[in-house]
């Protein structure tokens, strides 16, 4: 009931083209949701976060789409460009608990010209 | 700058060499982490502190070691009885439970072990 799926593994995406991730949880008492970008030999950073209050949040190209009814969450990355080329992981937890975050695998996002 | 620095960069281990990694962090945050990161997977949690003076053991602690003597600091020890250590290791921290982001966590930029 911990685990946090992920899909795709890897992605490839053209230039302009929409990339999108996404993700599965169990747990219904998730309440936080992040997403981290990863450069190769880079630690991951802190991407954008959903709270389940929302059903969408929107940061420049970068949108997550929340779906709590089917426990369901996506990344959707609007006009990919080739500087997107990242892995991405996908988070969830409960805000205010002790409890650890659990991540996703990953998804191997590239970008072609 | 506020942030979470990780030292070696680069760290090579003689086998039946412990080494220690290095991380300390300035966002006054109560939880440390690390994670390992083997060349394109994911990341496994090794040790987490909540608070100074107490950890637990993640899901791939065999083979670590960890201290939480300060706030600000949380090396990792990587043992002769890890028999498989070469991976990116990962120092992260968040603010801590029981309060709005608490669970929010901050990576810093990696080490990179290497057995030779």
């Amino acid at each position: 009931q911990q685990q946090v799926k992920q899909s795709p593994q890897s992605l490839i995406v053209q230039k302009g083209g929409i990339s999108i991730i996404n993700c599965a949880y169990e747990n219904t008492a998730f309440d936080y949701f992040p997403w981290y970008q990863q450069f190769p030999g880079k630690g991951p950073a802190l991407l954008i976060a959903i709270r389940p209050d929302v059903s969408e949040k929107k940061e420049g190209r970068f949108t997550i789409s929340f779906n709590k009814s089917a426990k369901q969450f996506s990344l959707h990355i609007m006009d990919s460009q080739p500087g997107d080329s990242a892995t991405y992981f996908c988070a969830a937890s409960i805000e205010t608990s002790y409890d650890k975050v659990i991540f996703g695998p990953g998804t191997s996002l590239s970008v072609i010209p | 700058d506020g942030g979470i620095t990780q030292s070696p960069k680069y760290l090579f281990r003689k086998e039946g060499q412990n080494v220690t990694l290095s991380c300390e962090q300035n966002l006054n945050h109560d939880a440390m982490y690390w994670y390992r990161q083997d060349p394109g997977q994911g990341l496994r949690l090794i040790y987490y502190s909540q608070i100074v003076n107490d950890f637990q053991k993640g899901d791939i602690a065999e083979g670590y070691s960890v201290s939480r003597e300060k706030k600000e600091s949380f090396p990792l020890t990587v043992t002769s009885a890890q028999k498989n250590p070469t991976a990116f290791y990962l120092c992260a921290s968040s603010p801590g439970g029981g309060q709005r982001s608490g669970n929010t966590i901050y990576f810093g930029e990696g080490s990179w072990l290497t057995v030779v």
